[in-house]
């Protein structure tokens, strides 16, 4: 069966501090990958999305980047956090051409 | 703008009573999903529903598609405690590569055992 790992589940880092948060998935070949970020009490705000290795792209001009290194590997980063950044990030998988995504546990993130 | 938006954004009911959440969106879409979030946690998905149906069932859940009025219903039927949670619509649309999914700002449900 597939799983989906995100870590870690909560992180506080001081503003202008750097930002990597991982996600992997288990149990699936060429899945498509998200990152998602959602505020508190509100949506889902898609921030990059990934059909293969190395080919990202970004939904909205931010200060965080992507990348995937591996088939099954999703890296969310930032050089320098923002306050703005805070917040709820949700890594998603989909088998290609599916519309069914599947959420990991999320990590949540806070900027001070 | 968000393609799916619900409504209400808040819905308290008593265990047993019945819960509907109606979704609007703007454009047309191929499928309209349903995902229920657990507080802090990842979103789980409930039901997909195509845009030529009208009407799917799943346990106690119930949603109807209206696609000339662009708008969605969730029915939760006979709710437990256990149901308190968001749930939100999902649309897609088309992006470079396939298509993605827009998430409404969701319905927070709390059922009052």
């Amino acid at each position: 069966s597939q799983t989906i790992h995100q870590w870690p589940a909560t992180l506080v880092q001081p503003v202008g501090s750097p930002l990597s948060l991982e996600c992997t998935v288990e149990g699936t070949s060429n899945p498509n990958l998200y990152w998602y970020r959602q505020a508190a009490g509100r949506g889902l705000q898609l921030l990059f999305y990934s059909v293969g290795i190395g080919q990202i792209s970004s939904e909205v001009p931010q200060n965080l980047s992507a990348s995937r290194p591996q088939d099954r590997q999703f890296i969310l980063s930032s050089k320098k956090l923002l306050l703005s950044d805070s917040g709820f990030y949700l890594c998603a998988w989909s088998l290609a051409g599916l519309y069914e995504q599947f959420f990991g546990p999320g990590t949540r993130l806070t900027v001070l | 703008s968000q393609q799916g938006e619900e409504d209400p954004q808040a819905l308290s009911i008593q265990e047993g009573e019945n819960a509907t959440m109606n979704c609007s969106y703007k454009t047309s879409i191929n499928n309209l999903q349903w995902y229920r979030q657990n507080s802090g946690r990842g979103l789980v998905h409930l039901i997909l529903i195509r845009s030529n149906e009208r009407e799917k069932h799943s346990g106690r859940l119930r949603v109807t598609l209206d696609t000339s009025k662009k708008s969605s219903s969730l029915l939760i039927t006979a709710s437990r405690a256990a149901d308190t949670a968001s749930y939100f619509c999902a649309t897609d649309a088309f992006m470079t590569g396939g298509f993605k999914t827009i998430f409404g700002a969701g319905t927070r449900l709390f059922v009052k055992a």
